[in-house]
């Protein structure tokens, strides 16, 4: 099956440091989504992106939608505490009908140090 | 709006046992999602439903079986539960169209089997 390689696993920054984490694919995505999750919640989504090469900002979060299609990266610039937690990516191919799966990156775990 | 919620919020039982997770969304979407999390594993999909009346296997079904209730409503039962069964279970919903997809997600069911 599809496999998205998320990198780093783990970080452990300073406050006010940038970060910067990306997924990679060896298959063509048409979407990809970067959620967050908070410790004993659900994940929330951060950004969408629909279009290779875009680019798309939330506050301190930007993303970008690779030219190949195949990968994706997360920048958080000026990190505060409150960024700590697991971050995912995951690229959606359409799989046809009216339902879209998604495939899930392991993750990065932020954590930022006051 | 409440979203996307789950209950219950954290359950234990023992080898054998049955139970249902129950997931509801007020979002009006036609795609709901079962996903399990695991340390290191990320998300994976464990059942979808892409619209009200259908249910498809994702990528970890053994174990569990699914109802789409309604439109609202998608459930998750386990007949016969085993500790690899421990987990913390989302539900997830999205419009599903247009290849614009977004899954909101519940807060989680955390299981424990012992």
């Amino acid at each position: 099956g599809q496999q998205l390689n998320q990198s780093p696993q783990s970080m452990f920054i300073q406050e006010g440091e940038d970060v910067s984490m990306n997924c990679t694919s060896s298959s063509i995505f048409n979407t990809w989504l970067w959620y967050k999750q908070d410790p004993g919640e659900g994940p929330v989504l951060l950004i969408a992106l629909y279009k290779a090469g875009e680019l798309t900002s939330n506050g301190r979060l930007t993303a970008q939608f690779g030219i190949t299609r195949k990968d994706s990266f997360l920048n958080i610039s000026a990190s505060i505490p409150s960024d700590v937690g697991i971050y995912f990516c995951a690229g959606q191919r359409n799989s046809g009908g009216s339902n879209y799966k998604l495939t899930f990156g392991k993750g990065t775990l932020l954590t930022v140090n006051p | 709006n409440a979203g996307v919620t789950q209950t219950p919020k954290f359950q234990v039982l023992k080898t054998g046992q049955s139970m249902t997770l129950q997931c509801a969304q007020d979002m009006n979407h036609n795609s709901m999602y079962w996903y399990r999390q695991d340390p290191g594993m990320g998300l994976r999909l464990i059942y979808y439903s892409a619209s009200e009346g259908t249910t498809d296997k994702g990528e970890v079904p053994n174990g569990y079986n699914v109802s789409r209730l309604n439109k609202r409503e998608f459930s998750l039962r386990l007949e016969s539960a085993a500790p690899s069964q421990t987990s913390v279970y989302f539900c997830a919903s999205s419009e599903g169209w247009g290849g614009r997809e977004t899954q909101y997600f519940g807060p989680g069911t955390r299981l424990l089997v012992l």
